[in-house]
């Protein structure tokens, strides 16, 4: 069956470290995203990417990075991480239409998160 | 921005009540999405509306898009604390549909 993995499920890393989350997707999703959750904020929207080699900026990605080097795989970096980076981390993909047409239902497959601690 | 409005934000009942949450904007979408949350996981889609006033039915979930589309409500009848998680309401943006707006949930707490 297709899924959509992350790695690690939990981390803990230092101020000031570099870190990056694994996302996996079989499902062969054109488009990929990545959340954080906190308390109180929701899903907040990191990065996201339609396609081989295109990454775009949500609204909170000062501090994060990502790169899209093939359809399954797009991996989050953060470069030197904070306390306020403290959180949930969300994988998500969804399907685009052929011709790179977006589908207007946008329903999201997500992973099952990364827990990260920044001490 | 578009922004979703959930309400309540927590919900606390007893096994067997009937509740409904609701998800409201002052925006038109072309879809609306329902997810549902369980502690330790990711959002699992629920379902999907699509036209003005649609209503669909899972189980014992009810859900109903509005006429003008900028709303919807998700009404649970005879609650079980299997249904106990946190509820999202998500939208495409209609200047960029390939990615969406989420709403910050209703948090459910279905005690036996």
């Amino acid at each position: 069956d297709a899924e959509i993995t992350q790695s690690p499920r939990h981390k803990i890393t230092e101020t000031g470290r570099q870190v990056t989350l694994a996302c996996h997707q079989t499902w062969n999703h054109n488009n990929m995203f990545w959340y954080r959750q906190d308390l109180g904020h929701g899903l907040r929207l990191i990065h996201y990417s339609y396609g081989v080699q295109d990454t775009n900026k949500g609204e909170v990605s000062d501090g994060y990075s990502v790169s899209r080097s093939n359809t399954e795989d797009l991996p989050l970096t953060l470069e030197s991480a904070a306390s306020s980076q403290t959180s949930v981390y969300f994988c998500a993909s969804s399907r685009s239409l052929a011709g790179g047409t977006y589908s207007s239902y946008n329903e999201q497959f997500f992973g099952p998160g990364t827990r990260l601690t920044v001490l | 921005t578009q922004l979703l409005e959930q309400s309540p934000q927590f919900l606390s009942i007893q096994e067997g009540e009937n509740l409904t949450v609701y998800c409201n904007s002052s925006s038109v979408f072309s879809s609306l999405q329902w997810y549902r949350q369980e502690p330790g996981e990711g959002p699992v889609l629920l379902v999907t509306v699509v036209t003005g006033g649609e209503v669909k039915k899972l189980k014992r979930l009810t859900f109903q898009f509005g006429d003008a589309r900028k709303d919807s409500s998700l009404h649970i009848t005879a609650a079980q604390p299997g249904d106990t998680g946190l509820y999202l309401c998500a939208g495409p943006y209609n200047t960029n549909a390939g990615k969406s707006t989420f709403g910050d949930g209703t948090t459910l707490t279905v005690k036996p």
